[in-house]
């Protein structure tokens, strides 16, 4: 079975403090590890996908990365603007749907 | 305007009131998903269509039914609501020519008295 778990559920940090968040998986056959950020009462918005170990990506203060077990988020001298939840998710081979972990809420305290 | 829009915003219902909750997408893509939200739980996956003539379960589906009335439409019903059903539900949309990346809507958040 398919699984996506993220730690830890919960992040503060002080503006300006770097941090990493987790994603450890285990998929048959990755097709692709999806970052989202989600704000409070609204939908998740796409952040990444990484596709093979050693990937990276970049937006702004994010990088993503990815090995073959796991993937990390990691948030360089965040702002207040940064807190929010982060989901990510798998997808395994053949015609299935996404697999979501229950996330990372982070909060950035100025 | 919004490319994935779900109707209601906001509903509130009484246990055992059948309630739709619709979604209509305008990125042309051809798979739709219905996702429940808990606090602690996580996205969790209700129904999903790859097209209009392909309806599968997801991991929650007990309680709900879904119709995929065009490519662009998917709505979700609840035949009678239960107050565990009580959560902020969200629609999707992917393009299988791409890389399954997601679209979600603004989300609906219904209550179950």
């Amino acid at each position: 079975e398919d699984q996506v778990t993220q730690s830890p559920e919960a992040l503060r940090l002080q503006e300006g403090e770097s941090s990493s968040l987790n994603c450890s998986y285990t998929v048959s056959g990755l097709r692709g590890l999806f970052w989202y950020r989600q704000d409070p009462g609204k939908g998740p918005e796409f952040l990444f996908t990484l596709y093979s170990a050693g990937e990276e990506k970049e937006k702004e203060r994010l990088k993503a990365t990815l090995t073959k077990k796991e993937s990390f988020l990691h948030i360089t001298a965040p702002k207040p603007e940064d807190s929010a939840t982060y989901l990510c998710a798998v997808k395994a081979g053949g015609n299935t749907p996404l697999v979501f972990g229950k996330g990372t809420r982070l909060s950035v305290i100025a | 305007d919004a490319d994935v829009t779900q109707t209601p915003r906001n509903r509130i219902t009484k246990t055992g009131k059948r309630i739709m909750l619709e979604c209509s997408q305008t990125k042309g893509h051809d798979r739709m998903y219905w996702y429940r939200q808990d606090p602690g739980l996580g996205l969790r996956l209700i129904y999903y269509s790859f097209d209009v003539k392909d309806i599968n379960k997801g991991e929650i589906s007990d309680g709900y039914s879904v119709s995929r009335q065009a490519q662009a439409k998917f709505s979700l019903s609840l035949e009678s609501a239960i107050p565990n059903q009580t959560a902020l539900y969200f629609c999707a949309t992917s393009d299988s020519r791409q890389n399954e990346k997601l679209f979600f809507g603004s989300g609906t958040q219904l209550s179950v008295l």
